[in-house]
């Protein structure tokens, strides 16, 4: 199995500017999760789904913060406008029946 | 509300000198606590789960365990590859959310 697989690895971007982070889960996995990780706040939980739908998003931080999950096989964390703060290590995991978590190794972004 | 707490934030150990970690909770109903580990640059990397107090999981030189308030992750004889970040998680309701640590940040030198 390859595992859960994001992209891109590295993002920079101009303050303003939409990013787009994109996320496959392992296949046969039915829960979806949307994590930012900073050395000031730790790794938080933003969202998450269950079988495509969002059970929990309110660790989303701002309304500028969107997610979806159009099929079981691909799922998008959208940041429009994009601002300094944001940046950090956006991390997307998968779980099968809501226990172990399995990580993606995370997109690296900065805004500058 | 439910908490989280991981001691010590860091560690450096000389090869060989075995120590704890500690991961204290205070949550409404645990349903699981799990061991993560995380190098520099990659995601965490799963490493246990534990379900009820007394449960002990061993690999390699790890070996965790868990009570009704904390679980300890005991590094025996560590080497230099165990460095890393070492994060606990609990989860406390059914659908599947994870509470983490800070982490600890563990160094062993030769």
């Amino acid at each position: 199995d390859a595992g859960v697989i994001q992209s891109p690895r590295h993002e920079v971007t101009e303050m303003g500017q939409e990013v787009t982070l994109r996320c496959k889960p392992i296949s046969g996995h039915d829960y979806l999760f949307w994590y930012r990780q900073t050395m000031m706040r730790g790794l938080e939980l933003l969202i998450y789904f269950n079988n495509n739908v969002p059970i929990d998003d309110s660790g989303m931080p701002e309304d500028r913060f969107s997610a979806k999950m159009p099929n079981a096989s691909f799922s998008t964390l959208k940041i429009q406008p994009s601002e300094p703060r944001d940046s950090a290590v956006y991390f997307c995991a998968s779980s099968g029946g809501g226990e172990t978590q399995y990580f993606g190794p995370g997109t690296r972004l900065l805004v500058l | 509300e439910d908490q989280v707490t991981q001691s010590p934030e860091a560690l450096r150990l000389q090869e060989g000198e075995s120590s704890s970690l500690n991961c204290s909770y205070t949550v409404s109903g645990l349903r699981g606590l799990f061991w993560y580990r995380q190098d520099p640059g990659k995601g965490p990397e799963f490493l246990f789960t534990l379900y009820s107090a007394g449960e002990e999981k061993e690999k390699e030189r790890l070996k965790a365990t868990l009570t009704k308030k904390e679980s300890f992750l005991h590094i025996t004889a560590p080497k230099p590859e165990d460095s890393a970040t070492y994060l606990c998680a609990v989860l406390t309701d059914s659908w599947g959310k994870f509470q983490f640590g800070a982490g600890t940040q563990v160094v062993v030198t030769p």
